[in-house]
């Protein structure tokens, strides 16, 4: 089954400890993305990219990391979680630019 | 960071009516437009992408159309059903854009 996967699903953690939310997909996209969703905003990108080893910023990047060392896998990494991150996370993949993004089934993070 | 409105925020109708809401996006530099479904505890699920000025596309009581010129893409939603309650979303891609800009989204609720 074509699927973009996310893990964990939920997560409540403290401010200070390094958290990652990993992503995957099985449908060999070449764009990955994740996504940050807040009450009241619209789906806001966090970081993207284009292909292994190429990341590049969205609109909301402070605070994360990525990386994407194979086609496949997207982790998204919080260094130094802090409150103000507590948010629903999606992780997104598509063949390409004017293409159906598929989404994961979401993070939904709490940083106390 | 571009602007892309959707209106409006929230809709309730009754079951069997016809409904329609408005995405205004930037009527310059324009690629794409997508149009998503988000059902509550679920992920966004892709309805349309469209690229053409006078698009107009259908999926069964769906439709969508498109008008580049003026930075507009309409959803309209025929004999509504309770199973169609849900926030569509809408998302721009500017043609020198790497990234997607979404919409907060038209938050539909069906009554039976």
């Amino acid at each position: 089954e074509a699927q973009v996967t996310q893990n964990p699903r939920y997560l409540i953690t403290v401010t200070g400890k390094k958290l990652t939310v990993t992503c995957s997909q099985n449908m060999n996209h070449e764009y990955m993305s994740w996504y940050r969703q807040d009450p009241g905003l619209g789906l806001r990108q966090i970081y993207y990219s284009m292909n292994v080893e190429v990341t590049d910023k969205g609109d909301v990047p402070e605070g994360y990391k990525v990386s994407r060392k194979e086609k496949r896998n997207f982790p998204l990494i919080l260094e130094s979680p802090s409150p103000n991150q507590t948010s629903l996370y999606f992780c997104a993949s598509s063949l390409g630019r004017a293409v159906p993004l598929y989404f994961g089934p979401g993070t939904r993070l709490t940083v106390t | 960071i571009l602007n892309v409105e959707q209106s409006p925020q929230s809709l309730h109708v009754q079951e069997g009516d016809s409904t329609n809401f408005t995405c205004s996006f930037p009527s310059s530099n324009f690629y794409a437009l997508h149009w998503y479904r988000w059902e509550t505890a679920k992920s966004p699920e892709a309805l349309f992408v469209m690229t053409l000025n006078g698009d107009e596309k259908k999926k069964g009581r769906i439709s969508a159309t498109l008008n580049t010129k003026e930075g507009y893409s309409y959803l309209y939603i025929k004999g509504s059903q309770p199973e169609d309650s849900a926030t569509y979303l809408c998302a721009f891609r500017a043609f020198s854009a790497r990234q997607l800009t979404f919409g907060s989204g038209t938050q539909l609720t069906v009554l039976p």
